[in-house]
């Protein structure tokens, strides 16, 4: 069974500062798929960033890009430029070839403060 | 398109009591999924399906039953509700997936689930 581990519960950043938020996952598998997902206080999941395990190339999206280590296991998410809307609860998801089976960590508690 | 909808928004149960949640889309995803989160937690796998008449259990199954007779239908029963099923229930959708091609989970707006 694959587990994802966020050990950063809550993090803070200042208004147009850069934040990282860290992930580790655990599989036996060699394809898989990694996500960021944002949850705001309207509790709608939003998709932030997606990356697949065999590209080696780190995925960016505008301020949002991973740092994806394979061999380590780890799928970290930069915000860039951090905006006040950005605060959130971010979740790091793993997700084997078989979509409807994706495991989540248990979320980093962002604030962005003016 | 109305992309993934849940009914209700929000729901108080006695325990004991039975209901279902509702969940459809009409982007004629093949995959669907319920989730659970618990305060302070992400979202557990409760069971998920990978077509109309195929259904299997994630990680919490327990107290719970799903079937799936349309590709756009996939309700989520409670079959007599305990405190520990107070949580906020997602549901989610996607395509199926080969190894090249991108999986992404439509999400739900979620339904609050409170028993007492």
């Amino acid at each position: 069974a694959q587990t994802v581990t966020q050990s950063q519960p809550e993090m803070s950043v200042q208004e147009a500062e850069t934040v990282t938020l860290s992930c580790t996952y655990d599989t036996s598998e060699s394809n898989y798929y990694l996500f960021w997902y944002k949850q705001p206080p309207s509790r709608q999941m939003i998709l932030v960033i997606r990356q697949e395990a065999y590209k080696q190339q780190n995925a960016t999206e505008n301020r949002f890009s991973v740092n994806f280590q394979k061999a380590a296991k780890s799928f970290s998410l930069k915000i860039s430029d951090s905006q006040l809307g950005d605060t959130a609860m971010y979740f790091c998801a793993f997700s084997s070839t078989n979509a409807g089976k994706s495991t989540f960590g248990d979320g980093t508690t962002l604030t962005v403060k003016p | 398109n109305a992309g993934v909808t849940q009914t209700p928004k929000f729901q108080v149960l006695k325990t004991g009591q039975s209901m279902t949640l509702q969940c459809a889309q009409d982007m004629n995803h093949e995959y669907m999924s319920w989730y659970r989160q618990d305060p302070g937690m992400g979202l557990r796998l409760i069971h998920y399906s990978v077509g109309a008449g195929i259904t299997d259990q994630g990680e919490v199954p327990n107290g719970y039953n799903v079937s799936r007779s349309t590709t756009e239908d996939f309700p989520l029963r409670l079959l007599s509700a305990a405190p520990s099923q107070t949580s906020v229930y997602f549901c989610a959708s996607s395509y199926s997936v080969s190894l090249t091609s991108y999986n992404e989970q439509f999400f739900g707006p979620g339904t609050r689930l409170t028993v007492l």
